[in-house]
C-alpha cells in the first residue's frame, strides 16, 4: 500500500514564476491537508480539502495561493508570482473518511520550494 | 483558538535512558492528540496517538499519557536508541478538526 506521494521533491522557481505542488493521497483516503514548514519550526496548517471541495482554507494566504482536489487526479497546491518568503517545505497529509471527521493524518515526504 | 506549547525544545539523553517530552493545550474541546517523529529531510511520521477518552496508551518502547483536567499530554520513550534521534512534534485536534502543532523537540541520543 503506497503512502502519500508528493512531487516534485525539490522545486526551484525565480521570483514571479508559478509553483505547482502535487499530492496523491494514500489509497482509500479522501481527505487531504496542506501544511507549510519553515526551517527549525513546526507545521502550519494551510488548507483542508475533500474531493472537489475546499473544507477549510483559513490557513492559506488570501492572495497568490490556491488549492484543489479534483474528482480524478492529485491534489494541487498552486502558488502564483512566488516571492522569496514562499521558500519552505510544503507537506501534504491524507486521512481516511471517518464519518466526516478526520483523525490520523499520514504525511508525504514534502516538496522543498526554493525561490531565487 | 487552540494553542499548543511543547517542552523542552532540545533534549539530550544517554543511550538506554528514558526521554520525556511534554505538551500543554488550551482548548478543553480538543479530543485527539498525536505525536509525530520527523527525521531530517523527511515528512512527519505518526508514531502514537491518544484520544480524550483514554488516559494512557503504549506501543513497545513508546507511551503517551493524557491529563484532561490539567490539559497536558506527554510522550515517553524508554530504552532510547540512536535511531530515536529526530525532531518530535505533538499536536492537538481542535473543534474545527485542525491539527494545531507544538514547536517541536529535538531529541539527541548520546552513544
Amino acid at each position: 500500500n503506497a503512502g502519500v506521494m508528493q512531487n516534485p521533491r525539490h522545486l526551484v522557481r525565480r521570483r514571479g514564476q508559478e509553483a505547482r505542488l502535487r499530492c496523491s493521497p494514500m489509497k482509500g483516503h479522501s481527505h487531504v491537508y496542506w501544511y507549510r514548514q519553515l526551517p527549525e519550526e513546526g507545521l502550519k496548517f494551510m488548507v483542508y480539502l475533500q474531493k472537489e471541495n475546499i473544507i477549510d482554507e483559513s490557513g492559506m494566504p488570501k492572495e497568490r495561493f490556491s488549492a484543489e482536489f479534483p474528482k480524478e487526479g492529485p491534489s494541487i497546491l498552486r502558488i502564483q508570482q512566488v516571492v522569496r518568503g514562499d521558500s519552505a517545505a510544503y507537506f501534504c497529509a491524507s486521512s481516511p473518511p471517518t464519518s466526516g471527521l478526520a483523525y490520523e493524518q499520514y504525511f508525504g515526504p514534502g516538496t522543498r520550494l526554493t525561490v531565487t | 483558538g487552540e494553542n499548543v506549547e511543547q517542552h523542552p525544545s532540545t533534549l539530550s539523553v544517554q543511550e538506554g535512558d528514558s526521554a520525556v517530552i511534554k505538551c500543554t493545550y488550551s482548548d478543553s474541546a480538543s479530543n485527539y492528540f498525536p505525536w509525530y517523529k520527523q527525521e531530517l529531510g523527511k515528512g512527519p511520521q505518526l508514531i502514537i496517538d491518544i484520544r480524550s477518552n483514554v488516559g494512557e496508551k503504549k506501543d513497545q518502547r513508546i507511551a503517551v499519557t493524557l491529563n484532561k483536567t490539567a490539559k497536558h499530554f506527554s510522550l515517553h520513550i524508554t530504552e532510547t536508541q540512536p535511531e530515536d534521534s529526530a525532531v518530535y512534534f505533538c499536536a492537538a485536534r481542535d473543534s474545527n478538526y485542525q491539527l494545531i502543532w507544538g514547536a517541536g523537540t529535538k531529541l539527541i541520543i548520546k552513544p
